[in-house]
């Protein structure tokens, strides 16, 4: 079983503020690492995958790097708005299975006007 | 395109009875994953299946529990004699690739 941290458990933010988050995981037998958003009373919205160490992805305002080395990933949000208000989750996987899921609790992110 | 349905979106049940729990994935999707988040606790793995066949079933209990995902229809998620403590919410996940698509959920509360 895969530990998994993420920190802060939650962060409360300004419209407009920049913010990142920590996963941290084994960084032995690493195989991927997905990154998801998840609404209240929604489904988890997949964000990124990532697989290579120093792999940086970005989707709009959201972007996430990579250290398979030492075992982490940021994400970062910039210029936060109300909308990204959301628990955002990381997910590796471990070179044993390469579907198999192990999340960690999620940082919980309010973003107020 | 519709994404991952799940139904029923609720479901309550009285202990010893039973729970069926229902997952249509997306449209070309082949693999069906189950995860379960308990009260206060993360998503857990469950099981995946790829049509007619069980791939990985360690995160399941022991007993009780089983999933199926036929050919024809959705991947069935079946937990007979429910307790107390199989109160949680069902995500059911599809992928044809690497990414995992989630549906909403089932939230199974057991009275």
């Amino acid at each position: 079983i895969l530990n998994v941290e993420q920190s802060p458990q939650s962060l409360h933010v300004q419209e407009g503020d920049s913010t990142n988050f920590t996963c941290s995981f084994p960084s032995s037998n690493f195989y991927a690492l997905h990154w998801y958003r998840w609404e209240t009373a929604k489904s988890p919205e997949a964000l990124f995958v990532m697989t290579l160490n120093g792999d940086e992805k970005k989707k709009g305002r959201i972007s996430a790097t990579l250290n398979t080395k030492e075992g982490y990933s940021y994400l970062y949000i910039k210029g936060s708005q109300p909308e990204d208000s959301a628990t955002y989750l990381c997910a590796p996987i471990s070179g044993g299975s390469n579907y198999k899921l192990t999340f960690g609790k999620g940082t919980l992110l309010t973003v107020n006007p | 395109n519709a994404g991952v349905m799940q139904n029923p979106r609720h479901l309550v049940r009285r202990r010893g009875q039973e729970a069926r729990l229902r997952c249509s994935p997306m449209k070309g999707h082949s693999h069906v994953y189950w995860y379960r988040q308990l009260p206060e606790e993360g998503l857990k793995f469950m099981v995946y299946l790829q049509k007619e066949n069980i791939i990985d079933e360690s995160g399941m209990p022991k007993e009780r529990f089983s999933a199926e995902f036929p050919k024809e229809g959705p991947s069935i998620l079946r937990i007979q004699q429910v307790v107390r403590g199989d109160s949680a919410a069902y995500f059911c996940a599809s992928s044809s690739e690497e990414t995992q698509y989630f549906g909403p959920g089932t939230r199974l509360l057991v009275l």
